[in-house]
């Protein structure tokens, strides 16, 4: 199985400021990696496919890059809705693997 | 519009059988994998398995395979998962998701199945 691994596995930030999260995958998935956001008590919602095409309706400040096994996701500038857990996934191979989670807190 | 419906909150005692259901609509059923995630309590994603309603392919996560049952009745766009035998460690919230091929993202999710297995 390919492991996830994010980093960090939670942060503290403040509204308006850069979020980076980083995603490392133990092999190549190719660019076959996508991003959710999970609030609490509600189900995952798609943020990013093929690591960098936002899904329909997700706002332009979050983006992602990355290629092979090194991934990241960025938030430009965060917003109070913005606080929550974010996961990367890779769909190369099954079975389809997730990170264990970033939390972003205020 | 898109919709991925799941059946409700369950509590169960060790031992018993259980099956939950996901259903579809705003879109064509048999076009799309459904894939089953779990969440156990305070932790995060895992990847269950996956079957196409069409052709009731199935693809298990090797830890799953054995301990649940992911089918799919295209006759009435739903997909289940399925418990012979509950344990306390099936405790959790399942849900289930769309996919367009097997390698693309969950762009649907359902909103969830608390399952707890208690005595």
């Amino acid at each position: 199985d390919i492991q996830m691994t994010q980093s960090p596995s939670s942060l503290s930030a403040s509204v308006g400021d850069r979020v980076i999260i980083s995603c490392r995958a133990s092999q190549s998935v190719s660019s076959y990696l996508n991003w959710y956001q999970q609030k609490p008590g509600k189900a995952p919602k798609l943020l990013m496919y093929a690591v960098s095409s936002l899904q329909s309706g997700v706002p332009l400040r979050f983006s992602g890059s990355g290629s092979g096994t090194d991934f990241t996701l960025t938030i430009s500038s965060l917003d109070p809705e913005d606080f929550a857990t974010y996961y990367c996934q890779q769909s190369y191979s099954i079975p389809q693997t997730f990170g264990q989670g970033t939390k972003v807190e205020i | 519009e898109v919709q991925l419906v799941q059946s409700g909150a369950e509590v169960k005692e060790p031992g018993e059988s259980l099956k939950i259901s996901c259903k579809g609509s705003g879109y064509t059923f048999t076009n799309y994998w459904i894939a089953w995630v779990r969440q156990m309590p305070g932790k995060g994603l895992e990847w269950m398995g996956i079957v196409h309603p069409g052709d009731s392919d199935t693809r298990y996560n090797p830890p799953f395979r054995g301990q649940v049952t992911i089918s799919g009745d295209k006759s009435i766009s739903t997909a289940y998962l399925q418990w012979r035998s509950l344990k306390a460690s099936d405790t959790g919230m399942y849900y289930c998701a769309r996919q367009r091929y097997g390698q693309s993202p969950a762009d649907y999710w359902g909103q969830g199945t608390l399952v707890t297995v208690s005595s």
